[in-house]
């Protein structure tokens, strides 16, 4: 059975300030990897999809990693905004029905 | 592009009601959708899978019952909470999949907020 881990549950980073968001899978057969952002009450916005055959992804300040055999991907925001305050959830499809098994979450709050 | 939307987006019910929330792809086909939970500061728990035309499959713990799932057409898909209990009370957001991007890509509604009282 897929599990999903993020890691940390909660940050909080002045403005201004680089950070990694850590996700961890524990089966490495994996269609994709996908991270979404999801603001209080609200529902998912995809930030970036990564292919099992790609190793990165980026669309402006964010930046997702994918070591497919090590079960780990990494999601890079540069210079954060508060704006960038939200929770962060990744999501791997392994494949069997293209179910999506989501990760734990990691809640970013970025301080001005 | 991929737009899928879900009405209501928040409903309140009385306990020992059903209530049916909608899911519609706007713009393609979605031939798979599927149906989720979200209970405070945790994380989505696929409920179902649904494909166009066949019984939904539904994950293991999930009352197949007491959370009805009709997919009677390529751009709808129903879920109907019976007998609503408070524990039932959760954030429900569906996904579709279908002609838009990748085989395995997912596009999402917006949730639904159900709170039974």
């Amino acid at each position: 059975k897929q599990e999903v881990t993020q890691i940390p549950a909660a940050l909080s980073v002045p403005e201004g300030e680089n950070l990694v968001l850590n996700c961890s899978f524990t089966d490495s057969a994996i269609y994709n990897l996908q991270w979404f952002r999801q603001d209080p009450g609200k529902g998912l916005t995809s930030l970036l999809l990564i292919q099992s055959s790609q190793r990165e992804q980026t669309s402006g300040r964010l930046n997702a990693s994918l070591d497919k055999s090590s079960g780990r991907s990494t999601l890079y925001i540069a210079a954060s905004q508060p704006g960038d305050s939200a929770t962060y959830l990744c999501a791997v499809n392994t494949g069997t029905a293209s179910k999506l098994t989501f990760g734990t979450g990691t809640r970013l709050q970025v301080t001005l | 592009g991929a737009v899928v939307s879900q009405h209501p987006s928040w409903v309140i019910c009385k306990s020992g009601t059903s209530v049916k929330i909608e899911c519609r792809s706007l713009d393609f086909q979605a031939t798979t959708m599927f149906w989720y939970r979200q209970f405070p500061k945790q994380s989505l728990m696929l409920m179902a899978t649904s494909n166009e035309g066949s019984k939904a499959t539904y994950e293991q713990g999930v009352e197949k019952d007491k959370f009805l799932i009709n997919h009677a057409s390529l751009t709808l898909s129903t879920l109907t909470v019976t007998s609503a209990h408070p524990e039932d009370s959760s954030f429900y957001i569906c996904s579709a999949r279908g002609e838009r991007g990748s085989l395995h890509e997912q596009y999402f509604g917006p949730g639904t907020r159900l709170t039974v009282t």
